[in-house]
């Protein structure tokens, strides 16, 4: 079965500092992979997502993520942070054999300025 | 984008009461799934629709029920409330041949006294 791992409860950067949030899964296969925003009473809004090829995929508001199969990991990055990007981070795997998405625990980014 | 909506956002009821939970989606997405999100957690998946006429249970373990009469309604019920039900709900769906890219709504927040 498929698990995702984000390490990180809370992260606090300054704004325009550079972002890295980590996620790691475990699934016996090649994942799907996905990262979700959520802002505060709002649901999820999807950022990127890595099905096949190249490795480094870019989302909107700026983000970007490389899968590293050797690491089992999927991390985020924004090279500058802005205000309006506090919110909580889920990262998410899924499994080619399955509709069902497994989700992280979530980070939740804090941005002081 | 796809749009998908969630009534009430916020709702606090008593014990005993029955309870629906509105979806709805505009896309014409066969698969729907819930979701329930306590603080800190992740999310975990309650139910799950292929389609009409199509209700799964999914990983946590629910009292709710769920019905798929039309394809882009999903309602939730609880048929007697309970403060263990406490959580935030959320709906989302995803598209026949995309299945893993899922659109979620703003969620529901039930608070149960």
């Amino acid at each position: 079965a498929q698990s995702v791992t984000q390490p990180d409860i809370h992260i606090t950067v300054s704004e325009g500092a550079s972002l890295e949030l980590r996620c790691n899964y475990s699934y016996g296969a090649t994942p799907y992979l996905f990262w979700y925003v959520q802002s505060p009473g709002q649901g999820l809004q999807l950022l990127l997502k890595y099905f096949s090829g190249d490795t480094l995929v870019q989302g909107i508001k700026g983000f970007e993520a490389e899968f590293k199969r050797s690491q089992s990991s999927f991390n985020l990055r924004k090279p500058s942070v802005h205000w309006s990007d506090a919110a909580e981070y889920f990262c998410a795997v899924g499994a080619q054999s399955s509709v069902k998405l497994v989700f992280g625990a979530g980070t939740i980014l804090r941005v002081k300025s | 984008e796809a749009d998908i909506y969630q009534t009430p956002r916020y709702l606090v009821i008593g014990t005993g009461k029955k309870i629906t939970l509105e979806c709805s989606q505009t896309m014409g997405h066969d698969k729907m799934y819930w979701y329930q999100q306590d603080p800190g957690m992740e999310l975990h998946l309650i139910h799950y629709s292929y389609g009409v006429n199509s209700t799964e249970k999914g990983d946590l373990s629910s009292e709710s029920t769920v019905s798929r009469i039309r394809t882009e309604h999903f309602p939730l019920t609880l048929e007697s409330a309970r403060p263990s039900h406490t959580s935030q709900y959320l709906c989302a769906s995803s598209p026949r041949d995309f299945s893993y890219e899922q659109y979620f709504g703003p969620g529901t927040r039930l608070t149960v006294t």
